[in-house]
């Protein structure tokens, strides 16, 4: 089945610093990428949508300048939390959706998620 | 806007027991998911239903959907201790594929 990879599974890092995570698909080509955020006990917010090859659409709310979206290719897409503090630290995951010749399909593909402490 | 409601938020079950999770959405959704997830983990994709009137089932739990009253329900079938975990529907809405809006969470516990 069709894989989709984090890196890394988790961070700790001090208030101010800047942490990137990477989103892979790893045997196939993604071209729409999401980022999604989790806090404890809640569910999932979607925050931004990645495009290969374009600028990356945020969710009401989520400041672009502070959550950098890189989309280069096909299989890889970073969120980049910039300047993080406390408030920042949440679980993160990517999901795909998965182009098969010409059609997109239906199931997305999660990623195994990325644990951020901002201390 | 698109808005997903679940219910209930906490299900306590004894196993062999049988019972029902719903998910409620504000507007049109032709892609209804629904999702599980264990403490610590991401999510695992249980069902995709696309139509209305879908049904589908593996091993314990079945899910349908009828698009008219925007309701999506999971059913649990004679539930058994590994079952326990937090599940999730998420609809979609227009044509963006994947950019999906969560419901709250059921948290499931399935008890001796």
């Amino acid at each position: 089945g069709a894989v989709v990879s984090q890196h890394p599974s988790w961070v700790i890092c001090k208030s101010g610093t800047s942490v990137k995570i990477e989103c892979r698909s790893l045997d196939f080509q993604a071209t729409t990428m999401f980022w999604y955020r989790q806090f404890p006990k809640q569910s999932l917010m979607l925050m931004a949508t990645s495009n290969e090859g374009s600028k990356a659409t945020y969710e009401q709310g989520v400041e672009k300048d502070k959550f950098l979206i890189n989309h280069a290719s096909l299989t890889l897409s970073t969120l980049t939390v910039t300047s993080a503090h406390p408030e920042d630290s949440s679980f993160y995951i990517c999901s795909a959706t998965r182009l098969a010749g010409a059609v997109i399909q239906e199931t997305q593909y999660f990623g195994p998620g990325t644990r951020l402490l901002v201390l | 806007e698109l808005k997903v409601e679940q219910n209930p938020l906490f299900l306590s079950m004894q196993e062999g027991k049988n019972y029902t999770i719903y998910c409620n959405y504000s507007t049109t959704s032709d892609r209804l998911y629904w999702y599980r997830q264990d403490p610590g983990k991401s999510l695992e994709s249980l069902f995709v239903l696309l139509s209305n009137g879908a049904v589908k089932q593996e091993g314990r739990l079945m899910a349908s959907l009828d698009t008219k009253a925007r309701l999506s329900t999971l059913h649990i079938t004679a539930a058994v201790h590994d079952l326990s975990a937090t599940y999730f529907c998420a609809a979609a809405g227009g044509t963006s594929y994947g950019k999906l809006t969560f419901g709250q969470g059921t948290i499931l516990t399935v008890h001796p």
